[in-house]
């Protein structure tokens, strides 16, 4: 079956610009992430929703940083007024707990440099 | 989430077992440990998971130690396409708990 897909692939913005990331989970997943890769770097959470409700965003970096996910299924991560060290690979996971296993499926990210 | 140290990068030959180890001394009793894998320009693909048992799968083995303490996953016959950033990570299996990665073991597979 499908996977999760995140749109778009690469993106380039102006620093000062803002842009939105798009991650399609896989159907049915009641759970969704983002996560932050920095070059050289592992993935480090953002944010976390169960359904359309937010849980946790305590990885947030900063108020730039906006995320949503308004029908539980699609989600969009916004970042405003990009700087540089926001270039990273965005990446969405997404997961639906079967028993105790609850291993998450990640998407291939979105890289984004910010010039 | 207890904190986990593996080494930086390894190699192995093709066709041999790759053998990579994880110390997470500070292990609770309800945390489980999980692999991860990252393939170059690939989001991180699941592998295995154990809480006290050894575990297998059609991707790999996950040695655990009585202890808990540390643990090995094995891929028995490596190929190419094995060559990855491995990630180790211990949590509680249940809830919504995210991720936390490190910096895992990079693997290259030699031909």
């Amino acid at each position: 079956g499908a996977g999760v897909s995140q749109s778009p692939r690469y993106k380039v913005a102006k620093r000062g610009q803002d842009v939105a990331l798009r991650c399609d989970p896989i159907s049915g997943h009641v759970s969704l992430f983002w996560y932050q890769q920095a070059l050289g770097q592992g993935p480090e959470f953002l944010t976390y929703f169960q359904n359309e409700a937010q849980l946790d965003k305590s990885g947030l970096p900063s108020d730039r940083f906006f995320a949503e996910r308004p029908e539980g299924s699609v989600s969009t991560l916004k970042i405003q007024r990009t700087q540089q060290e926001d270039s990273a690979v965005y990446l969405c996971a997404s997961s639906f707990p079967p028993g105790t296993a609850y291993e998450q499926y990640f998407g291939p990210g979105t890289r984004l440099t910010v010039t | 989430d207890a904190k986990t140290t593996q080494p930086t990068s390894m190699d192995c030959a093709e066709g041999r077992a790759a053998n990579l180890p994880c110390n997470h001394s500070t292990i609770s009793g309800n945390e489980y440990v999980y692999w991860y894998r990252q393939i170059h320009s690939q989001g991180p693909q699941y592998i295995i998971h154990g809480l006290k048992n050894n575990e297998t799968n059609e991707m790999a083995s996950l040695i655990i130690t009585e202890d808990r303490k540390s643990s090995t996953l094995i891929l028995p016959h490596a190929t190419l396409r094995d060559t990855a950033v491995y990630y180790c990570i211990v949590r509680v299996a249940t809830g919504a708990n995210n991720l936390f990665f490190g910096t895992g073991t990079r693997l290259t597979v030699i031909p």
